[in-house]
């Protein structure tokens, strides 16, 4: 079955380092891979999104992802991490009109 | 990006009521769906729609119901209301061959 596995459920980082969100998938195809953002109480936004062509796509707010097919991942990335940054974040893939959802991790940001 | 619209935003409710959350886009999306998410959790696909007259139970099981009358509107209901449904509703649309979803703020639903 095809699924997409978010292996942290919750990451904690200083305010300026790095950031690096983990989302494994499970596709037979090319999968059309998501990353959303969630914001307490508040519905998702859209990061970024891959469907094809080059491989390290740039989103919003910093944000870039990498798909790795040799390693089935599509980890989200951000050089510098802000306080604004703390949310939930989930990794999806498209499957026959519906979206599937990873689980979620959780990103807290200390100062 | 849609414009996704959900109201209301929030709603205390007594067990046994009759509730309607209201979603509507207004870019002309043909497929909208209906997600519940519980706090901290991920989301489940409940309902979608690929137009008017369309509407298909997702993969969670969900008591509630919905119609799809307008293509802007896709209204989401419960019959009678029990403190299990309480939880956040989410509310998307996407194009009819595009695989983005754009989501709604969300309502969230607590049942005493």
């Amino acid at each position: 079955a095809q699924s997409v596995t978010q292996p942290d459920i919750h990451i904690t980082v200083s305010e300026g380092a790095s950031l690096e969100l983990r989302c494994n998938y499970s596709y037979g195809a090319t999968p059309y891979l998501f990353w959303y953002v969630q914001s307490p109480g508040q519905g998702l936004q859209l990061l970024l999104k891959y469907f094809s062509g080059d491989t390290l796509v740039q989103g919003i707010k910093g944000f870039e992802a990498e798909f790795k097919r040799s390693q089935s991942s599509f980890n989200l990335r951000k050089p510098s991490v802000h306080w604004s940054d703390a949310a939930e974040y989930f990794c999806a893939g498209h499957n026959t009109d519906k979206l599937i959802f990873g689980t979620g991790t959780r990103l807290q940001v200390f100062p | 990006e849609a414009d996704i619209y959900q109201t209301p935003r929030y709603l205390v409710i007594g067990t046994g009521k009759k509730i309607t959350l209201e979603c509507s886009q207004t870019m002309g999306h043909d497929k909208m769906y209906w997600y519940q998410q519980d706090p901290g959790m991920e989301l489940h696909l409940i309902h979608y729609s690929y137009g008017v007259n369309s509407t298909e139970k997702g993969d969670l099981s969900s008591e509630s119901t919905v119609s799809r009358i307008r293509t802007e509107h896709f209204p989401l209901t419960l019959e009678s209301a029990r403190p299990s449904h309480t939880s956040q509703y989410l509310c998307a649309s996407s194009e009819n061959r595009g695989r983005t979803q754009y989501f709604g703020p969300g309502t969230r639903l607590l049942v005493l």
